[in-house]
């Protein structure tokens, strides 16, 4: 079975840019979750979309946006991106939904400058 | 609110010996508790995962948590360190007052000297 796949696994953006990160989840899966890593913040919630609707978010500015399509990969979206935004972004799947065993991908390293 | 929070942001074993990694929490209600790993460019990858059906979970890997309610405490060990065992370590507390959203403590990176 594969695995949790994002795309592109490396983005370098301008202040200011906007970008857009790809999650395919594992097959079957059909809640899909985002978390931004950096070193000073650590881990954080960004979204969960389950089925196409958006289920749960984090606290993050509406700058951040995703969306699930009906075979459950998912995309998201930073607008207006801030040097603030560099970060590896990650993205997990599951059945049902975070409170089970997550399964995540490599991430994407977004690099703003 | 929720909260974790892993004591140690760095610990370092020597192959072979017990490993401790320490972990507090905070949940409003009875919480789901995760520790999840994470290796040098990779995702995460869960070790366990408590759910109230018993205090002492075993994961994968050798490493078992104990779930403390009195202490609000879920501590990871593992008897004896392996060189693969060098990575970060994440506590992860999950709760229906928050929605089910995950809250991660900071990390605790491990070193395995040989």
């Amino acid at each position: 079975k594969a695995g949790v796949t994002q795309t592109p696994r490396y983005l370098i953006k301008t202040r200011g840019q906007q970008v857009t990160l790809s999650c395919s989840p594992i097959s079957g899966h059909r809640s899909v979750s985002w978390y931004q890593q950096t070193p000073g913040q650590g881990l954080q919630f960004l979204f969960e979309y389950f089925s196409e609707t958006q289920r749960n978010k984090g606290n993050f500015p509406g700058r951040f946006s995703g969306r699930q399509f009906s075979n459950s990969r998912s995309e998201m979206n930073v607008s207006t991106l801030e040097l603030g935004d560099s970060a590896l972004y990650l993205c997990a799947s599951s059945y049902r939904g975070p409170n089970e065993k997550l399964f995540f991908g490599s991430g994407t390293q977004l690099s703003v400058l | 609110a929720q909260s974790v929070t892993q004591l140690d942001s760095h610990v370092s074993v020597s192959e072979g010996t017990p490993v401790l990694l320490r972990c507090n929490y905070s949940s409003s209600y009875s919480p789901s508790l995760f520790w999840y790993v994470q290796h040098p460019n990779k995702g995460l990858q869960l070790l366990l995962k408590y759910t109230s059906a018993a205090t002492l979970v075993k994961g994968i890997n050798g490493f078992e948590a104990e779930f403390k309610k009195s202490e609000t405490s879920f501590h990871l060990t593992k008897p004896s360190a392996h060189m693969s065992d060098a990575a970060e370590y994440f506590c992860v507390v999950s709760g229906q007052a928050a929605g089910n959203k995950l809250t991660f403590g900071g990390g605790t990176r491990v070193l395995v000297k040989p």
